[in-house]
């Protein structure tokens, strides 16, 4: 089965910093979809960013961007010029080719400080 | 476009009681889930609909939770009879067919049982 690990339950970053959430999986698939949802206190999930695995390329979203290291598995998520918005907690999730299936981590409660 | 649309908002209940959730997903969207969130945990697939038909309940507690999605649009998640332990949000997320693996999730239902 696979899992999904996000190390880091709290992160903090100064208003217009860059900070980064770290997450990793273990599959031992080689195809599959990973995504970062963000869930403010609201409780609606709402998609980041998502990473084809069979795309080298990391990708991008505006202030949000990827590093995707299939060998180690590991996904983080960078966002640059945080904002007071961005505050909320940052699920990673893999996703099966095979079903429509989504595996989330534990999810990292950020805190934007102004 | 209308989002997923998730009733009621909160539920709180007691033991042994019984409750039902209620989804409506995106106009058109074929796949609907059901997903639990425990505080302070990821969301869990509870069970997944394609259409009418059931793909994937293999987290379903079965022997209390039941759902169904009559014509395939919405879908109605029982619980019956509720435990302590079913204390959570309840969240429902659709997607489109054809490979699409963005899943667009409700507001959720918050569930307290005392």
């Amino acid at each position: 089965a696979q899992t999904v690990t996000q190390s880091q339950p709290e992160m903090s970053v100064q208003e217009a910093e860059t900070v980064t959430l770290s997450c990793t999986y273990d599959t031992s698939e080689s195809d599959y979809y990973l995504f970062w949802y963000k869930q403010p206190p609201s409780r609606q999930m709402i998609l980041v960013i998502r990473q084809e695995a069979y795309k080298q390329q990391n990708a991008t979203e505006n202030r949000f961007s990827v590093n995707f290291q299939k060998a180690a598995k590991s996904f983080s998520l960078k966002i640059s010029d945080s904002q007071l918005g961005d505050a909320a907690m940052y699920f990673c999730a893999y996703g099966e080719t095979s079903g429509s299936r989504l595996t989330f981590g534990e999810g990292t409660q950020l805190t934007v400080n102004p | 476009e209308a989002g997923v649309a998730q009733s009621p908002r909160y539920k709180i209940i007691e033991k042994r009681q019984s409750v039902a959730f209620w989804c409506n997903p995106i106009s058109g969207h074929a796949t609907l889930y059901w997903y639990q969130q425990i505080l302070g945990q990821g969301p869990k697939l509870l069970i997944q609909f394609q259409n009418n038909g059931v793909v994937d309940d293999s987290q379903l507690p079965k022997d209390r939770f039941s759902a169904e999605r009559l014509k395939g649009v919405d879908s109605t998640l029982k619980i019956q009879p509720a435990k302590l332990e079913d204390s959570a949000v309840y969240l429902c997320a659709s997607s489109k067919t054809g490979g699409s693996y963005e899943q667009y999730f409700g507001p959720g239902t918050r569930l307290t049982v005392t």
